[in-house]
């Protein structure tokens, strides 16, 4: 059972890159059944889709966070990572990881929701 | 990518039926048959409701139920229970690999 656990600063300057982490445990992060994605809520707001990857590299991302949003992937630790650049108090929010499971389409795979997602991490932007 | 619309609020009492909406364009909702909802109670992380317009995930009960009708989606709830009151998601695939959210929505069981 694919279980997502969240990591990285609480406190994050404005202006600097704003890092986290997101490990999977219970499956590999290699397995061609998911996408791994990125989804955000600031305080008493909403949620935000922010980004996805697939373990061969291939990203996708918000439109209004694409200039400033980064998704990797790293196998050897069975980890996926968001940076996201130049971070303002409007990214104060709680930063969830969550995986997609792959629907394929001929010789394409897409995602349409999550179905597992971690207990999600605050992060601050605050000098 | 606009956000979709759903009601701030909905209420029913234990037992009653309550319907959310979440209303989107052409270009998510009405395009595609690809319509999520999570449940989200406070300070928790959101749970998969419904998938694919309508499909419930195993464990789900079938209280809950999708539907779509043109650029509008909407998720049933039937014979509330307490433990229903939380905040409720629609999300929308948006086409070239992207999703959408819609505002949330706050159900109150009376």
């Amino acid at each position: 059972q694919l279980q997502l656990q969240e990591s990285g600063p609480g406190l994050v300057k404005p202006s600097e890159t704003l890092s986290l982490t997101c490990t999977v445990s219970g499956g590999s992060i290699r397995s061609s059944s998911y996408y791994w994605g990125w989804i955000r809520q600031p305080p008493g707001k909403g949620l935000e889709w922010i980004g996805s990857i697939y373990y061969s590299g291939s990203t996708y991302y918000h439109p209004s966070l694409k200039s400033r949003v980064t998704i990797s992937v790293d196998t050897s630790k069975n980890q996926f990572s968001l940076k996201l650049s130049s971070a303002t108090a409007a990214d104060t929010a709680v930063y969830y990881c969550a995986s997609l499971p792959v629907v394929q389409a001929v010789i394409h795979y897409y995602y349409y929701y999550m179905d597992v997602w971690g207990k999600g991490t605050t992060v601050t932007v605050s000098s | 990518q606009s956000a979709l619309t759903q009601p701030r609020s909905v209420s029913g009492s234990p037992g009653q039926s309550v319907t959310i909406s979440c209303t989107g364009t052409s270009s998510d909702v009405g395009g595609y048959n690809y319509v999520s909802w999570y449940q989200q109670h406070p300070g928790k992380a959101p749970k998969l409701m419904i998938y694919d317009v309508s499909e419930r995930p195993s464990g789900v009960p079938d209280r809950f139920s999708g539907s779509k009708s043109g650029n509008t989606a909407s998720l049933t709830i039937s014979g509330l229970q307490a433990e229903d009151e939380a905040d409720y998601y629609c999300c929308s695939y948006a086409g070239s690999y992207t999703l959408v959210f819609g505002g949330g929505t706050k159900l109150t069981v009376l």
